[in-house]
């Protein structure tokens, strides 16, 4: 069964500062790899989705993905306060049926 | 464009009660629809999915049942609410198992 960790827990960044996250997996035959943001109380919007290793850029979020240390990062470039959210790592471990094992999340505050 | 709406935004219920909560998705067709729960403080875990009308296939047992009625329609319920049904529940559609979209959830009390 996919076990997905996340770290850390929580950090705190300054304003323009780079912002990295990590998720660690357990099965690295997974489909594909996903980073989603949840503001307080909101759904879960969609970051990046990355299937291939190595790196895929969507604006100011970048993901790397390495199935052999079985290790996928997520870089915020330049966050703003509005960034502030938990961030979510998922891995589909379902196919065509889409099942998504997630991880605890990480808690990113973006200070002024 | 398509959009995804949850119903209601918020409910307060009380244990041994009954709960209907509602999806619709629209601008898209033969979506594959799914049902997450997240306890307070706890990890996103997937509930049910379907994959076509009138199947839903159970991934995690919560003493909840699920069901698509319409192409863009997904409820999940229970007769009788236990306190630990609390949290709050995400709907989400993906074609095909590809990137999944998610509506705004409801946030579900039970006292």
């Amino acid at each position: 069964q996919q076990k997905v960790q996340q770290s850390p827990e929580s950090l705190t960044v300054s304003e323009g500062a780079m912002a990295s996250l990590n998720c660690t997996f357990s099965d690295g035959t997974s489909d594909n790899f996903r980073w989603y943001r949840q503001h307080s109380g909101k759904g879960l919007e969609m970051l990046v989705s990355i299937f291939s290793d190595g790196e895929k850029e969507e604006g100011r979020f970048t993901a790397h993905l390495n199935r052999a240390s079985l290790h996928v990062s997520l870089h915020i470039r330049e966050p703003q306060p509005s960034d502030s959210a938990v961030y979510l790592c998922a891995v589909n471990t379902g196919g065509l049926s889409g099942k998504l094992t997630f991880g605890e999340g990480t808690q990113v505050t973006v200070i002024s | 464009a398509q959009t995804i709406h949850q119903w209601p935004v918020a409910e307060i219920k009380a244990v041994g009660s009954p709960l209907s909560l509602g999806c619709t998705i629209k601008g898209k067709s033969s979506p594959n629809l799914y049902w997450y729960w997240q306890a307070t403080g706890g990890t996103l875990q997937q509930l049910f999915y379907s994959i076509t009308v009138g199947q839903v296939e159970s991934v995690v047992q919560l003493n909840l049942s699920a069901s698509r009625p319409k192409d863009d329609q997904f409820i999940l319920s229970t007769e009788k609410l236990l306190l630990s049904h609390s949290g709050f529940y995400l709907c989400a559609w993906s074609l095909r198992g590809d990137e999944q979209y998610f509506g705004p959830g409801t946030r579900l009390t039970v006292l």
